[in-house]
């Protein structure tokens, strides 16, 4: 079974602050995805990694697949409020036929 | 806009009733995911459909069923409802091309359709 954990559940800094969000399987997997969601809406594609060790950014936040591909993290430099939401990793593997799985999901609050 | 689309938007019903959610998948892509989210819950992996047949099956009760037709669209099928089914209801997209040929899975997400069961 496929289980992704991430930690904290839940997450709340003021503005200007670094954070960041863990996402840990006992699994291997082909890809790894990050995405936000806010209330009320679906989830959104922040990044996908897919090598091991690999490390992407995105404007303040930048993302690092572990070397053994089973872990990942999610690093937000000088949090704002519309970091705000719930981000929710999420991992496949080609022995499952890329069924996608997703961790828990990290509440974040930033205040102003 | 993701490009999948998820109808209805909300959806108001008594307990024992069925209701039908629909999805239209981005334009190509092959692979269906229907995923439950209660309150303040994660995304609970309910049934992937690739290419009008069923891929993987997670936490899914006998109550649900779900399709995918010819030209992609899939629909939910929920029946007895109970109090307990009230959740969002996700459809998301994904693959272009497939297996064994890809080796990452991105997923599209529509909108959700907001199930209250009264």
């Amino acid at each position: 079974t496929q289980l992704l954990e991430q930690s904290p559940q839940f997450l709340s800094i003021q503005e200007g602050e670094n954070l960041t969000v863990y996402c840990n399987s006992s699994s291997v997997f082909s890809s790894l995805q990050w995405y936000r969601q806010e209330p009320g809406e679906g989830p959104v594609l922040l990044v996908t990694v897919v090598t091991g060790g690999e490390v992407k950014k995105l404007k303040r936040l930048t993302f690092q697949f572990g070397d053994a591909r089973k872990d990942s993290s999610l690093h937000i430099t000088a949090a704002q409020p519309g970091d705000t939401g719930l981000y929710l990793c999420a991992g496949a593997t080609k022995a499952a036929g890329n069924k996608l799985t997703f961790g828990g999901g990290t509440r974040v609050l930033v205040k102003p | 806009d993701s490009g999948v689309t998820q109808t209805p938007k909300h959806l108001i019903t008594a307990t024992g009733q069925r209701v039908t959610l629909r999805c239209s998948p981005r334009s190509g892509d092959l692979s269906v995911y229907w995923y439950q989210q209660s309150l303040d819950q994660g995304l609970q992996f309910l049934i992937q459909y690739y290419n009008g047949e069923e891929r993987a099956k997670g936490n899914i009760l006998e109550r649900f069923s779900a399709q995918q037709f010819p030209d992609l669209h899939s629909e939910l099928n929920l029946s007895s409802l109970e109090l307990g089914d009230s959740a969002l209801y996700f459809c998301a997209s994904s693959v272009k091309t497939g297996p064994p040929l890809f080796s990452n899975t991105e997923a599209f997400f529509g909108q959700g359709t907001r199930l209250t069961v009264v």
